[in-house]
């Protein structure tokens, strides 16, 4: 079965250090990538994605991601986080070009002062 | 509007009632969807329509769950004789088109039953 595994359900990390959050997809031979952002009691937001073309994509808020094939991945990087990035991020998967997208569980990222 | 439009944002109910959830997506989106999120999980897919076509339905988990389109606009997603393990967050959401992949979503009908 397709899936979307998002390892991390919580991430907390300091304001201003950098952030990684990952994204893995079981295996398919085309696929359309995303990252959403859904802020508190808020709906879910685009944030950025890959169609094709380069494999590094920039988004909103100085959010990006970075596609690999070879490890089925499309991991979202941001170098400084600010308190405002508090939110419950989400990847999703579109398998060769179906109708719906796949969504991972989440990862919730907290951010300190 | 310019957004996708849920009603109601909040909604609570007995069990055993029936519910209905309303959406209004984007003027001229063609293809529309229903999510659910359930407390600390992320999104299942419920149900997909686009344009004219039969909807495809795979995501509903029971038969009480049921959606419909009307004039290809408006949706309302129905759920018969509720039960406790429904209270989630359904999320709607509309595209211009089927495969350009790009959501945009309501803010969610929160549904609890009691």
């Amino acid at each position: 079965a397709q899936s979307v595994t998002q390892l991390d359900s919580q991430v907390p990390v300091f304001e201003e250090a950098p952030v990684e959050l990952r994204c893995n997809y079981s295996s398919s031979v085309s696929v359309y990538l995303f990252w959403y952002v859904q802020y508190p009691n808020q709906g879910l937001q685009l944030l950025l994605k890959y169609l094709s073309g380069s494999t590094l994509v920039k988004g909103i808020n100085g959010f990006e991601a970075e596609f690999n094939k070879s490890q089925t991945s499309f991991h979202l990087r941001k170098p400084s986080v600010h308190i405002s990035d508090t939110a419950e991020y989400f990847c999703a998967v579109r398998y060769n070009a179906g109708n719906m997208l796949t969504f991972g569980g989440g990862t919730r990222l907290m951010v300190k002062p | 509007g310019a957004g996708v439009s849920q009603s109601p944002s909040n909604k609570v109910t007995e069990k055993g009632k029936d519910v209905e959830l309303r959406c209004d997506p984007i003027s001229g989106h063609t293809a529309l969807y229903w999510y659910r999120q359930s407390l600390g999980q992320g999104l299942e897919f419920l149900i997909y329509f686009q344009g004219n076509s039969a909807p495809d339905k795979s995501g509903l988990p029971s038969d009480r769950f049921s959606a419909e389109r009307t004039g290809g606009s408006v949706s309302t997603l129905t759920i018969q004789r509720t039960q406790q393990e429904d209270s989630a967050v359904y999320l709607c959401a509309s595209s211009q088109a089927a495969n350009t992949g790009e959501l945009f979503f309501g803010e969610g009908s929160r549904l609890t039953v009691l």
